[in-house]
């Protein structure tokens, strides 16, 4: 079974430059989560979807950062203008289980790190 | 809010030495309890997890109980490798809406 794909697995661009990065989660997995961790410290949730309908985004700087996921499978994570303090790994994970489903994993991709200069 | 506190890294043991990492949660419901693990250069991969109070979870080695009345998931390995050195993270899951909350990882590192 293909894991979480990412890409690209780095990037290096100018404070002010916008970014892109493309996950596609695991076939038949109905949500899919963007995480921000930046180094020394956990995951922290940007956005959550399940299928193409966002769950929670209340922790996406919305002024600069969006997501989306056409037709509930791939999804792009975008920052524009791009800040200093954005360096960090951008995770995205898949889950199998919805909402009141007890138990259901997170698997995570590779993981895309992006540095600000 | 649902969090999740785990102690402050780095840890540093020798090898065949016995490991504990504290994890205590705050949660409104029931949810579930999870340890992922991030070897160096590689994403983040579950370890073990517990759906429910009481429950042990175990892999490699490894064991955490989910012990609703101390609110904790304490990771523990009773000898640990040098292909052990990694970094753990406690996570929950908040089953009504499948969010997942992490702790800020503990580095731990061990000497042959």
């Amino acid at each position: 079974e293909a894991g979480v794909a990412q890409s690209p697995r780095y990037k290096i661009i100018e404070k002010r430059q916008s970014v892109a990065f493309w996950c596609n989660p695991i076939s038949g997995h109905a949500t899919l989560y963007w995480y921000q961790q930046i180094l020394g410290q956990g995951p922290k949730l940007l956005i959550q979807f399940q299928n193409n309908g966002v769950v929670d985004d209340s922790q996406l700087p919305k002024d600069r950062f969006s997501a989306e996921r056409l037709k509930g499978v791939d999804s792009t994570l975008k920052i524009q203008p791009a800040k200093l303090e954005d360096s960090a790994v951008y995770l995205c994970a898949s889950s199998l289980a919805a909402g009141g489903l007890v138990g259901g994993e997170l698997f995570f991709g590779e993981g895309s790190r992006l540095t600000v200069l | 809010g649902d969090s999740v506190t785990q102690m402050e890294g780095p840890v540093t043991l020798s090898e065949e030495a016995f490991l504990t990492i504290n994890c205590t949660y705050t949660a409104t419901g029931y949810p579930s309890l999870f340890w992922y693990v991030q070897y160096p250069g590689e994403g983040l991969q579950l370890l073990l997890k517990a759906t429910k109070a009481d429950d042990k979870g175990s892999n490699k080695g490894f064991e955490a109980t989910y012990r609703k009345e101390t609110t904790s998931f304490h990771l523990e390995k009773g000898s640990v490798q040098v292909s052990d050195s990694a970094v753990y993270f406690c996570a929950l899951r908040k089953n009504t809406g499948n969010q997942f909350y992490f702790g800020t990882g503990t580095s731990l590192t061990v000497i042959p």
